[in-house]
Formats: C-alpha cells, sequence, structure tokens
C-alpha cells in the first residue's frame, strides 16, 4: 500500500524555471491538499481539492497552480520560480468529512530550491 | 479569524522527565483538534485526534473549550519521543487544516 507519493524528492531550480511537484494517492481518497513548510512557519495551505475537476485556493497560492483530472492525481505546477518558493512541499490526502477524522495521509515531500 | 499557537518553538527535557507541548485555537465554530509528529527524515504522521480521546506512545490531549488548549502530554519522556510536533485544526465542513508552527521536542539522555 504505497499511500501517498510524492516525486522529485529534491529538485532546484533556476529563477523563472517552471515544473510541476507530483502527487499520487491509492487509497481513493477524495480530498487532497498541497502544503508548504517553511522553517518557524508551520504548515501553509497552498491549494486543495474535494474531487475531481474540482480545485481552491488555500492560504498562500500565488505562484502555483494546480489541476484535479483523476481523483488519484493533484500535480502543483510552479510557472515562474522565485526564490521565495524555496520550501518543502507536502501533498497530503483524506477521506470527506466524518471520514477525516481518521486524519491526513502525507506524502513524504519535494524540497525545492530556486536560485 | 482561525488560528492555532504554539508558543514554544524549541522544548528541551531530560528522559524521564514530563513534557506537556502547549496549543492554543482560535475558532468560532465546533473546534476538531489534531496532534501531529514528524520525526527525523520522515512524513509527516497522525499522533493524536480529540475526538477519539485515545492515548497514542503514552501521548494524551484533552480539548479545554473554555481555553481554547488542546496540549500534549506525556508523563515520561522518551529519547524516541524527539521530533517536530504540530497542533492542527480541522474546519469543520471543509476538512482543511489549520497548522500552528511547530514546537521541536529534544529528549536528552
Amino acid at each position: 500500500n504505497a499511500g501517498v507519493t510524492q516525486t522529485p524528492k529534491f529538485r532546484i531550480l533556476k529563477i523563472g524555471q517552471s515544473m510541476t511537484l507530483q502527487c499520487t494517492q491509492d487509497m481513493n481518497h477524495n480530498y487532497m491538499y498541497w502544503y508548504r513548510q517553511d522553517p518557524g512557519m508551520g504548515l501553509k495551505l497552498i491549494y486543495y481539492s474535494v474531487g475531481a475537476g474540482i480545485t481552491d485556493k488555500g492560504e498562500v497560492p500565488n505562484g502555483y497552480n494546480v489541476s484535479r483530472s483523476t481523483t488519484e492525481d493533484f500535480p502543483l505546477r510552479l510557472e515562474l520560480a522565485a526564490p521565495s518558493q524555496t520550501s518543502v512541499y507536502f501533498c497530503a490526502s483524506t477521506k470527506p468529512h466524518r471520514d477525516a477524522l481518521a486524519g491526513y495521509t502525507f506524502g513524504s515531500g519535494t524540497r525545492l530550491t530556486v536560485v | 479569524a482561525q488560528r492555532v499557537t504554539q508558543p514554544e518553538k524549541l522544548l528541551s527535557v531530560f528522559k524521564g522527565a514530563p513534557v506537556e507541548l502547549k496549543c492554543n485555537y482560535s475558532y468560532s465554530g465546533s473546534p476538531e483538534l489534531f496532534w501531529y509528529v514528524q520525526y527525523s527524515r520522515q512524513r509527516l504522521q497522525l499522533l493524536l485526534r480529540h475526538i477519539s480521546r485515545e492515548s497514542i506512545k503514552g501521548f494524551t490531549a484533552d480539548l479545554n473549550k473554555g481555553e481554547t488548549s488542546f496540549h500534549l502530554k506525556k508523563p515520561f519522556a522518551q529519547e524516541e519521543d524527539s521530533a517536530m510536533y504540530y497542533c492542527a485544526l480541522s474546519l469543520y465542513n471543509t476538512d482543511k487544516l489549520i497548522f500552528g508552527t511547530g514546537t521541536r521536542l529534544q529528549v536528552f539522555p
């Protein structure tokens, strides 16, 4: 049972480059999330999705885009990388509300550095 | 506005000492609170949820609505408890989690 899988684990980007962080889950979870984790700042929600074809902005969406064409996949796109996007990115998934009290399942993270 | 506050960035104790990691929240609705833990080089994982009133790895947490707190406690810390701990608030009917800034627990031998 793979759970939530993120790729790549590490990446160095130059300013202005673009990339896609991949996230896939095999638990048939409807809800998926992207967070960024910065030192001393906790985790901030970037985007989330409550099902295929539905996405919505979180707390810090600027500079990112997402899509949700299937239940399993929720890629995060950085179009023009900036140093402020240097962070560790976590993807997470969960079941809908009452079941969500089981908690989120997190991926192992992608450490991104923009230079 | 919804907010989760963890006032301590770092908490250092010796093995066998009691531990209390503080968490306060601000939310006008019915709170659903969690503790997540991140061990070194591992992914975040759920430790506790208030609704189940469980004890995991010797940790407990009680929701105090009067004080809007959800402190994490363990009577005797172990070295393997060293990790980053995040308190999180789930917003009713949206399932979005609001995280605190985290507390690093260091347990010395």
